[in-house]
């Protein structure tokens, strides 16, 4: 079975262009989260989907940020203008709602975001 | 709102030898789950092992154990006969109902040959 695909995996970018990462989830999964990670703040929500509804957005750090589920097999997070402080790794994972599913989330690799 | 502290940034151990990983968590719910997820440096976060609140019975996989003591709220990870590719950034991590996971800040760990 095909896990959690995200792309690109790496991002090269200049401040001030608009980045979109992808994410599609594991088939039959119905929620979907996006996940920073950086050293400074660790690994931190930015949004989770249930039934492809944005249910805590939260985490978005300001209105730079926004993400979008259009159907229950893609998702994506747009960083408009993107900024060298949004240089991190995002992950997207996604997780089964079914009885004893654990509550696990399985992640993607990851997109390593570098704003120049 | 939910904490997960690990309070080891940096753990050595010799192959073969065994080590233990320290987590703590703050919640007042009553059911919720508990998780050591390792990354490598590929980077990819792998899940290691999981545990329910409601089960008293320590989660085992393999070389990986748990010691689960949810009145101290404390959640451990014991790597027994340490390998070379254990060595990686482990995370501790909670979560309740269906909500987001909320994760430590993570315990490097090195393994000497």
């Amino acid at each position: 079975d095909a896990g959690v695909i995200q792309s690109p995996r790496h991002e090269v970018t200049e401040m001030g262009q608009e980045v979109t990462l992808r994410c599609k989830p594991i088939s039959g999964h119905n929620s979907l989260f996006w996940y920073r990670q950086t050293m400074m703040r660790g690994l931190e929500l930015l949004i989770y989907f249930n039934n492809n509804v944005p249910i805590d957005d939260s985490g978005m750090p300001e209105d730079r940020f926004s993400a979008k589920m259009p159907n229950a097999s893609f998702s994506t997070l747009k960083i408009q203008p993107s900024e060298p402080r949004d240089s991190a790794v995002y992950f997207c994972a996604s997780r089964t709602r079914a009885a004893r599913s654990y509550n696990e989330q399985f992640f993607g690799p990851g997109t390593r975001l570098t704003v120049l | 709102a939910q904490t997960v502290t690990q309070s080891q940034p940096e753990m050595s151990v010799q192959e073969a030898e065994t080590v233990t990983l320290s987590c703590t968590y703050d919640t007042s719910e009553s059911d919720y789950y508990l998780f050591w997820y390792k990354q490598p440096p590929s980077r990819q976060m792998i899940l290691v092992i999981r545990q329910e609140a409601y089960k008293q019975q320590n989660a085992t996989e393999n070389r990986f154990s748990v010691n689960f003591q949810k009145a101290a709220k404390s959640f451990s990870l014991k790597i027994s006969d340490s390998q070379l590719g254990d060595a990686a950034m482990y995370f501790c991590a909670y979560t309740h109902g269906a909500q987001k996971l909320v994760f430590g800040q993570g315990t490097r760990l090195t393994i000497n040959p």
